[in-house]
C-alpha cells in the first residue's frame, strides 16, 4: 500500500491563479480530508468527505472547492489564489468507524 | 462545534526527565482520544490512543490517561530522549461523527 500520496509536493502561485493540490489513498478508507498548517500553528481543516459524492466544511473552507467523485482521490482546488492560502497542505484519511487518521506527507504552496 | 485546547504551547525539558502534554475537549460525545506526533518537516503520525471504555494506557515511554468527567486527557512522555522533540497534537473525536479538530499543538524540546 502506498498510503496517502499527495502531489505537487511544492507549488508557487501567483495571486489570482488557480490550481488544484491532489490526494489520492489506496486503502479503501471512507473518510478524506484536506487540512491546512501555517508556520507555528496547529492543523486546520478545510473541507471533508465522508464517501464519494459527499463533502462538507470544516473550519477554513472559505477559497476552497472540494469534490469527491470516487472513493480513492480527494482533489483540492484554489480558483483564485492569494497570499493568505501561503502554507502546508496536508490530505488525510481513515476508515468511518475508526478514529485513526493517517496523512499525506504535505504540499508547501506559496502565493506570491 | 468542538472546541479543542492544548497546554502548554511549548515545554523544554531536559533529557531524561519526565514530559506531560493536557488536552481538554468541550464535546461529551468525544470517545476516540489521539495523540499525534510531527517531526520537523515531516507529517503527523499517531503514537498512542485510547477510546472511553479505558482510563489509562501505556507503550513503552509513553502513556496517555482519560478523565472523561473533567473532559481531558494527557500525554505522558518518560525518560525523554533527544528524538522526542517535536510538536504534539490531540485531537479528540466522535466516532459516530465525522470531522475531527486538532489541538493547537505543543512543541516540545528535548535538552541533551
Amino acid at each position: 500500500n502506498a498510503g496517502v500520496t499527495q502531489t505537487p509536493k511544492f507549488q508557487v502561485l501567483k495571486t489570482g491563479q488557480s490550481m488544484t493540490l491532489q490526494c489520492a489513498q489506496d486503502m479503501n478508507h471512507e473518510y478524506m480530508s484536506w487540512y491546512r498548517q501555517d508556520p507555528g500553528m496547529g492543523l486546520r481543516l478545510i473541507h471533508y468527505s465522508v464517501g464519494a459524492g459527499i463533502t462538507d466544511q470544516g473550519e477554513v473552507p472559505n477559497g476552497y472547492n472540494v469534490s469527491r467523485s470516487t472513493t480513492e482521490d480527494f482533489p483540492l482546488r484554489l480558483l483564485s489564489a492569494a497570499p493568505s492560502q501561503t502554507s502546508v497542505y496536508f490530505c488525510a484519511s481513515r476508515r468511518s468507524n475508526t478514529g485513526e487518521l493517517f496523512f499525506g506527507e504535505g504540499s508547501r504552496l506559496t502565493v506570491l | 462545534g468542538e472546541n479543542v485546547e492544548q497546554h502548554p504551547s511549548t515545554l523544554s525539558v531536559q533529557e531524561g526527565d519526565s514530559a506531560v502534554i493536557k488536552c481538554t475537549y468541550s464535546d461529551s460525545a468525544s470517545n476516540y482520544f489521539p495523540w499525534y506526533k510531527q517531526e520537523l518537516g515531516k507529517r503527523p503520525q499517531l503514537i498512542i490512543d485510547i477510546r472511553s471504555n479505558v482510563g489509562e494506557k501505556k507503550d513503552q515511554r509513553i502513556a496517555v490517561t482519560l478523565n472523561k468527567t473533567a473532559k481531558h486527557f494527557s500525554l505522558h512522555i518518560t525518560e525523554t530522549q533527544p528524538e522526542d522533540s517535536a510538536v504534539y497534537f490531540c485531537a479528540p473525536y466522535n466516532t459516530g461523527g465525522f470531522k475531527t479538530i486538532f489541538g493547537a499543538g505543543t512543541r516540545l524540546f528535548v535538552k541533551a
